[in-house]
């Protein structure tokens, strides 16, 4: 199976802040990346598409880049709603596996 | 709108079975694969099972494999998964969640997600 590796696993940040989480696949996966935000107690919310593409209703302030390997998600500047956890997924393999997670706290 | 209800959670022993179901509405049932993905308690998301949108075809992870199956019925815009031989580490909230391809590939996403229905396997 493909894994997947975000980091950090936990990160401290203010409202206003820049915030970049990366996200490494342990084979390439083309753009086949997907980027999802989970609220504590809520089910996931896909937020990013194919590595750059944003979800529909997704705030702008959301960008992801990359392909092959290596893959960022960024939040240009922080609002308290968007402090979750953010996970990565590969969808290049339909053995669909997702990263381990990164948490987003309010510094 | 569409909306995904998961049931069928709840308490089971270990060796037992269990089998959920997720109620779709919303959306042309058939035309759209559909996955289990679960969460342990405290940890980080994980993919079970998908299955494509004629229910033809399936997946699963490893950790799953010989013991869960996936399956629709598409007259009752209904998912399933049964359960068997559960063990401690299958303890979860399992969501459905629908993807935007009728046979899963690699343009795969997970659009819509239901709210999760927990299983708990102890004694």
């Amino acid at each position: 199976d493909i894994q997947m590796t975000q980091s950090p696993s936990s990160l401290s940040a203010s409202v206003g802040d820049r915030v970049t989480i990366t996200c490494r696949a342990s084979q390439s996966i083309g753009s086949y990346l997907n980027w999802y935000q989970q609220k504590p107690g809520k089910a996931p919310k896909l937020l990013i598409y194919a590595a750059s593409s944003l979800q529909s209703g997704v705030p702008s302030r959301f960008s992801g880049s990359g392909s092959g390997t290596d893959f960022t998600l960024t939040i240009s500047s922080l609002q308290p709603e968007d402090f979750a956890t953010y996970y990565c997924q590969q969808s290049y393999s339909t053995r669909y596996t997702f990263g381990q997670g990164t948490k987003l706290e309010i510094k | 709108e569409v909306q995904l209800l998961e049931s069928g959670g709840g308490l089971v022993q270990p060796g037992g079975s269990l089998r959920l179901s997720c109620a779709a509405s919303g959306f042309t049932f058939s035309s759209y694969a559909m996955s289990w993905v679960r969460q342990a308690p405290e940890k980080g998301l994980e993919w079970v099972s998908a299955i494509s949108g004629s229910g033809h075809s399936t997946y699963y992870a490893d950790s799953v494999k010989g013991r869960f199956t996936i399956s629709r019925d598409n007259s009752k815009n209904t998912l399933y998964l049964q359960m068997n031989s559960l063990r401690a580490e299958d303890t979860a909230v399992y969501y459905c969640a629908k993807d935007i391809v009728v046979v899963p590939d690699a343009g795969s996403k997970f659009d819509y997600w239901g709210q999760g229905t927990l299983v708990t396997v102890s004694s």
